[in-house]
């Protein structure tokens, strides 16, 4: 079964409209959240880690929660530089020490002038 | 550019060859992760090295090895090619392992014909 669900899969937004992208993830023993931007036939580029329940990671216009069981992605104001696919991953504790991160499919974010 | 180099950028091949991506991680990066990324399945986690010892292994099918070099580079080495292995491939570099802002590449595009 999915471990990281990502909402909502493709978001269409004008400039200036704010939102919020979902990350729910049924993983136990988390031991980081991460937020990743990936423009088309680009690899991931970095954005947050969040640690624990209640920390909150702001980079311009775009600010990072995590609770106990999701994370929110809140963009404010964004621009059309803001339209990419927005990945969410979790690592965790699993058996045979294996430590890679379980992604989320992403969020497709357009935004439009 | 992320300080981390893929080569080649893209690559294709025929079904049942043989085929070898490169990784070079960032300066002072010791970890090498591998992730293969498909339009159905996302970001899958395949294997990881630090500082060339294998440490974790993914959703890596026994056709596909890897290794890591004592000047840290990495080398997925991709066998008897089936049209399902066409992907974009990344390699991700930490400081250590686990836990931390991984940095990624710019993805081997691999096409199966």
């Amino acid at each position: 079964e999915d471990q990281v669900t990502q909402s909502p899969e493709a978001l269409r937004l004008q400039e200036g409209e704010s939102s919020s992208l979902n990350c729910s993830y049924t993983v136990s023993g988390l031991r980081g959240l991460f937020w990743y931007r990936q423009d088309p036939g680009k690899g991931p580029e970095f954005l947050f880690t969040l640690y624990s329940a209640g920390e909150e990671k702001e980079k311009e216009r775009l600010k990072a929660t995590l609770t106990k069981k999701e994370s929110f992605l809140h963009i404010t104001a964004p621009k059309p530089e803001d339209s990419a696919t927005y990945l969410c991953a979790v690592l965790y504790l699993r058996g045979g020490g294996a430590d890679g991160l379980t992604f989320g499919k992403g969020t497709h974010l357009i935004i439009q002038p | 550019d992320s300080g981390v180099t893929q080569t080649p950028k893209h690559l294709i091949t025929a079904t049942g060859q043989r085929v070898t991506l490169r990784c070079s991680p960032r300066s002072g990066d010791l970890s090498v992760y591998w992730y293969q990324q498909s339009l159905d399945q996302g970001l899958q986690f395949l294997i990881h090295y630090y500082n060339g010892e294998e440490r974790a292994k993914g959703n890596i099918l026994e056709r596909f090895s890897a290794q890591q070099f004592p000047d840290l580079h990495s080398e997925l080495n991709l066998s008897s090619l089936e049209l399902g292995d066409s992907a974009l491939y990344f390699c991700a570099s930490s400081p250590r392992g686990g836990g931390h802002g991984y940095t990624f590449g710019s993805g081997t595009r691999l096409t199966v014909v």
